[in-house]
This record gives structure tokens, C-alpha cells and sequence, in this order.
């Protein structure tokens, strides 16, 4: 089945430095890439996703780039500011119907150092 | 804006009992899922519904598993007998349509706690 891998599983960063997460997907029929912000004790939140057919998004300091030759996509964030400090997780989902569930990665937890 | 609502916020059951999650998804929304997630681990899929009937189960969602929408708005997750190893945080979510142009949006999640 589908799977996702994210690296790095912890990054530690100084404010106003940039952070990236990257992440691997091995289904090739995957075609939509979202990434969600969770806060401690809290639900996910869509940030930002991408579609198979564009190569990069971006909205503001956070940007996602895809790779589908490669199965790469990343999540770029500029400008890094304590507030940014969370787990993020970046999933897949492949297009083939009525379900499109959501495969995770396994996370990475951002600490922003003021 | 509208949002999903989960209750409770933390469940504690006693192994072997049976225990519901429910969820209110947002009012116009199509689809539902269930996902799990064990302290310090990735969000799961377990299960998807639509049109009143499972579009799709993981491996984790066995027959102890089962999902109902009793009315136009609740959608529920119960577990029959539960195991220790089912202590987790269970989040609902749903979407209006499915296909990449619909964020599946996420309730607040229900801690579940099996001793």
C-alpha cells in the first residue's frame, strides 16, 4: 500500500532562519499532497497542499515544492517565527474514487529558538 | 466557520467494554472519516463513509470496529470490546466532496484511554 516518509523527525531552528521538511511517497498514482500543522493537544490544520500537476505554491513564508519523477515533495518555511514551532505532517492521497483517504508521514516536530 | 465537533474530549473505559466516539461533521459535507492517533505517532486512516456506507477500512478498522450515521448529522465510531492497545486520540473528519480540490477538515479529537 501507500506509504510516506518524512525526515527529519525533529529540526530545531534559530527565528528568522529557514526550515525544511521532506517527504517521499511511493505510490506513483498519488496525485495531491497536503501538509498539516498540529499544535500540542490540538487537531491537524491544513497549511498548504499541492496538486500533482503544479511543480510549487506558495503563500506567504511557506511554500511546498513537488517532485513526481523523483516521488519528493518538501515544505519550505521562511522567516521562521516561535509560532511556527509544532509538528508537521505532510500526507498523500491518491485520487481513485469515493475515498480519498489521507496517508501521513510520520511527522516533524519544528522548535523555533527565540 | 464552520467546524467539526467531536464528544467526548477524553473517554477512560475499562478493557472489554464498548465505548462511542461521536462526531458532528460540518452541514454540508459528503464524505467522513475516522483516523487514530497514538501518543507521539503519525495520524492513521481507518475508515471512510459516504452515501451511508464504508468506502473504505484499513487494516486496523476490524470487525470490533463499526461506523454509523443514525441522523443527518451525527457520525459515529464505536469499538465493542476494547484493548489497551486501542488507547489513542481519535479525530473525525470530513469533507465536501472527495478528490484533490477538498481539504478534509478535523475535529478537535476524542482521547481515548483503555485501562
Amino acid at each position: 500500500g501507500e506509504n510516506v516518509e518524512q525526515h527529519p523527525s525533529t529540526l530545531s531552528v534559530q527565528e528568522g532562519d529557514s526550515a525544511v521538511i521532506k517527504c517521499t511517497y511511493s505510490d506513483s498514482a498519488s496525485n495531491y499532497f497536503p501538509w498539516y500543522k498540529q499544535e500540542l493537544g490540538k487537531r491537524p490544520q491544513l497549511i498548504i497542499d499541492i496538486r500533482s500537476n503544479v511543480g510549487e505554491k506558495k503563500d506567504q513564508r511557506i511554500a511546498v515544492t513537488l517532485n513526481k519523477t523523483a516521488k519528493h515533495f518538501s515544505l519550505h518555511i521562511t522567516e521562521t517565527q516561535p509560532e511556527d514551532s509544532a509538528v508537521y505532517f505532510c500526507a498523500a492521497v491518491i485520487d481513485g474514487g469515493a475515498t480519498n483517504k489521507l496517508i501521513f508521514g510520520t511527522g516533524t516536530l519544528l522548535a523555533v529558538q527565540p | 466557520e464552520p467546524e467539526v465537533t467531536q464528544t467526548p474530549s477524553h473517554q477512560v473505559t475499562q478493557m472489554g467494554q464498548e465505548v462511542i466516539l461521536r462526531c458532528v461533521p460540518i452541514s454540508n459535507h459528503l464524505y467522513f472519516y475516522w483516523y487514530r492517533q497514538i501518543l507521539g505517532q503519525k495520524v492513521e486512516f481507518l475508515v471512510s463513509f459516504y452515501n451511508n456506507e464504508i468506502s473504505e477500512k484499513s487494516e486496523i478498522f476490524d470487525d470490533q470496529f463499526s461506523v454509523e450515521r443514525p441522523d443527518g448529522s451525527n457520525f459515529t465510531l464505536k469499538i465493542r470490546s476494547t484493548k489497551l492497545e486501542d488507547s489513542a486520540m481519535y479525530f473525525c473528519a470530513s469533507s465536501f466532496l472527495a478528490g484533490e480540490s477538498y481539504e478534509q477538515y478535523f475535529g478537535p479529537g476524542t482521547r481515548l484511554t483503555v485501562t
